[in-house]
């Protein structure tokens, strides 16, 4: 099955500075790549998607690049304020969707 | 649109003693998902279902956990006998689309902590 890795798994940067997080993926079949915000005591929710057909997506402050070749991609959040700071998942779909680890994102104010 | 709910929000057991977990989702969602997330960690597919039918139930430890989809809306996960392990966070979510390369939308989960 899929196997999905992501680093780093904390990251603390300054407000207003940029912070990206990557992850890799095993299935060469996975087409959809979800990036989720958890919340202390909520349930994750969806920040931005990319699917297969689709190299890079952004959306204001965020954006997230995919390369099929190396089975990686990457989440790019950049002018990071406090509100960010949350456990940040990647996942690869192929029929079902497999997590990464997380990154616990710290931004000093 | 109201979204996906879940119940009881905590729940502490002895182990060897069952729970389980009610999951809600969004109304017309035809996939379903249940997640176990330990703590520190990524959350981990137990089972997925499409309408009442079970597409990938590869991660469920059949011994002790077992799921249904009732008429295809609400779903029901069960754990018997619980083990220390078991303590959790397990996530409900529900998508739209029946092939599940969709949005993914999640309850805010169910706390589990084996005693």
């Amino acid at each position: 099955g899929e196997n999905v890795e992501q680093h780093p798994s904390t990251l603390s940067v300054q407000e207003g500075d940029s912070a990206v997080i990557k992850c890799t993926y095993s299935d060469s079949a996975s087409n959809y790549f979800p990036w989720y915000k958890q919340e202390l005591g909520k349930g994750p929710q969806l920040i931005i998607d990319i699917r297969s057909n689709v190299g890079e997506k952004k959306d204001q402050r965020i954006a997230v690049t995919l390369n099929k070749t190396a089975k990686h991609f990457s989440l790019h959040i950049t002018e990071t304020q406090p509100e960010d700071s949350a456990v940040y998942f990647c996942a690869a779909t192929n029929n079902d969707m497999r997590f990464g680890a997380g990154t616990r994102l710290t931004v000093k104010p | 649109e109201a979204g996906v709910a879940q119940s009881p929000r905590y729940k502490i057991i002895e182990k060897r003693q069952s729970v389980a977990f009610w999951c809600n989702p969004i109304s017309g969602h035809a996939t379903l998902y249940w997640y176990q997330q330990i703590l520190g960690q990524g959350p981990k597919l137990l089972i997925q279902f499409q309408n009442n039918g079970v597409v990938d139930d590869s991660q469920l430890p059949k011994d002790r956990f077992s799921a249904e989809r009732l008429k295809g809306v609400d779903s029901t996960l069960k754990i018997q006998p619980a083990k220390l392990e078991d303590s959790a966070v397990y996530l409900c979510a529900s998508s739209l689309v029946e092939t599940g390369v969709a949005e993914a939308f999640f309850g805010q989960g169910t706390r589990l902590t084996v005693v």
